[in-house]
């Protein structure tokens, strides 16, 4: 079945380092790739996504390169901010007779010092 | 443009009992997929409804069970419930054009005593 891996965490950066959170999938077919960013006590935000290889989605300054041939969709920003600290999750929605069922990673806690 | 909303915020029932957790899709939005989040997980899907029919369900027995309703709002039931089963409850709806992206609500705390 399909599948998501991301990296552990919790990830610890200061403020202005530069990210990267990995992500690498196994899914049959041509799935469409989503990072989302869950803050404490709130629920999942769409942060963006890509549907298909070579495809970047961008958002907030944060990117992701849809990357067929090594089945991967980090998550990168140039510049973290202390508000940019939540948990991140990477995620696949493949069709499945006609229905979009999305795969979840276990998610990356992000941690952003003044 | 109305997003996803669900109620209540916050549940506590004890064990044996039975809940019903409800939520209104995005306006536009005819699919509803329910997903239940354990502390330090992620979101587990239970089912989805597309057009008041269940469209894929997952890994959960059989007193998880949903309904949803002409206007595209939906029900999430949890019949005798166990400890396990706190968590937090999310709903995500997704529409005609998009049906690949998943809007989701705030959640509902649901606590097992």
């Amino acid at each position: 079945g399909d599948s998501v891996t991301q990296m552990e965490g919790p990830v610890t950066l200061s403020e202005e380092a530069f990210l990267t959170i990995n992500c690498t999938y196994t899914a049959t077919g041509y799935p469409s790739l989503f990072w989302y960013v869950q803050y404490p006590g709130e629920g999942l935000q769409l942060l963006l996504k890509a549907t298909k290889a070579d495809d970047k989605g961008s958002n907030k300054g944060f990117e992701a390169t849809y990357r067929k041939e090594t089945t991967s969709f980090h998550l990168e920003k140039g510049s973290v901010q202390v508000s940019d600290s939540a948990v991140y999750f990477c995620a696949l929605t493949a069709s499945s007779g006609g229905s979009y069922i999305p795969t979840f990673g276990r998610g990356t806690s992000l941690i952003v010092h003044p | 443009e109305t997003g996803v909303t669900q109620s209540p915020t916050h549940l506590i029932k004890t064990r044996g009992q039975q809940v019903t957790l409800r939520c209104s899709s995005q306006s536009g939005h005819n699919t509803v997929s329910w997903y239940q989040q354990a502390l330090g997980q992620g979101p587990q899907f239970i089912f989805q409804y597309y057009r008041e029919e269940e469209n894929g369900r997952g890994n959960f027995p059989p007193r998880f069970s949903g309904l949803q309703f002409p206007n595209y709002s939906s029900e999430l039931n949890v019949n005798a419930l166990e400890l396990d089963d706190s968590a937090l409850y999310l709903c995500a709806s997704s529409g005609p054009g998009q049906a690949d992206t998943q809007y989701f609500g705030p959640g509902t705390r649901l606590t097992v005593l």
